[in-house]
């Protein structure tokens, strides 16, 4: 089965600082990788995604970048602020089935 | 807008005894997502469901099971309690069952099992 692996679990960054969060993943026929962010209490929230046909994608202050011939993808955080702490999860999607397999998460910690 | 719903928000259960966990999903979205999310850990699929019917399995113990009703709402059952099943327990839904269908998730369910 599918194998995520995600780096560093823990990060501290100061506010206006950039956080970079990394992930490999085993399954070649894996497509979708989508990073959610975990708030103490709360569910998973996607905050971005990316395809395997594409391999990079940006939402304002948030970019994830995909290489998948090395079979790693990255979550670029620009301009961090004190609300960005959080826990992050990566995941890979697609290869068998349609769940979803999860990194260990990282915790991101913004100080201000 | 409306969230995926689960109740109840917490659970405490006694070794052996039985739990059942449930989860309304977004109005229209026809698959059902069951995750179990151990402390300071990763979520885990357990199981999923697509129009009713179970559509993948990952690492769902036998002593649990669960079912996708004619509403569209979802049951965990899980039977035998043993103490490593404290967990959070996320629901998740999509419209649709295909890869890149985004799966919203609920609040969870924290289960503690003394």
């Amino acid at each position: 089965g599918e194998n995520v692996e995600q780096h560093p679990s823990t990060l501290s960054v100061q506010e206006g600082d950039s956080a970079v969060i990394k992930c490999t993943y085993s399954d070649s026929a894996s497509n979708y990788f989508p990073w959610y962010k975990q708030e103490l209490g709360k569910g998973p929230q996607l905050i971005i995604d990316i395809r395997s046909n594409v391999g990079e994608k940006k939402d304002q202050r948030i970019a994830v970048t995909l290489n998948k011939t090395a079979k790693h993808f990255s979550l670029h955080i620009t301009e961090t602020q004190p609300e960005d702490s959080a826990v992050y999860f990566c995941a890979a999607g697609g290869g068998a089935g349609n769940m979803l397999t999860f990194g260990g998460g990282t915790r991101l910690m913004v100080k201000p | 807008a409306a969230g995926v719903i689960q109740s109840p928000r917490h659970l405490i259960k006694e070794k052996r005894e039985t739990a059942t966990l449930k989860c309304y999903p977004i109005p229209r979205h026809d698959t059902v997502y069951w995750y179990q999310q151990g402390p300071g850990q990763d979520p885990q699929f357990l199981i999923s469901f697509y129009e009713k019917m179970q559509s993948d399995k990952g690492s769902i113990p036998d002593r649990f099971s669960a079912q996708q009703f004619s509403d569209y709402h979802s049951e965990l059952n899980m039977s035998s309690l043993e103490l490593g099943d404290s967990a959070l327990y996320f629901c998740a839904s999509s419209w649709g069952a295909g890869t890149y269908n985004e799966q919203f998730f609920g609040p969870g369910t924290r289960l503690t099992v003394l």
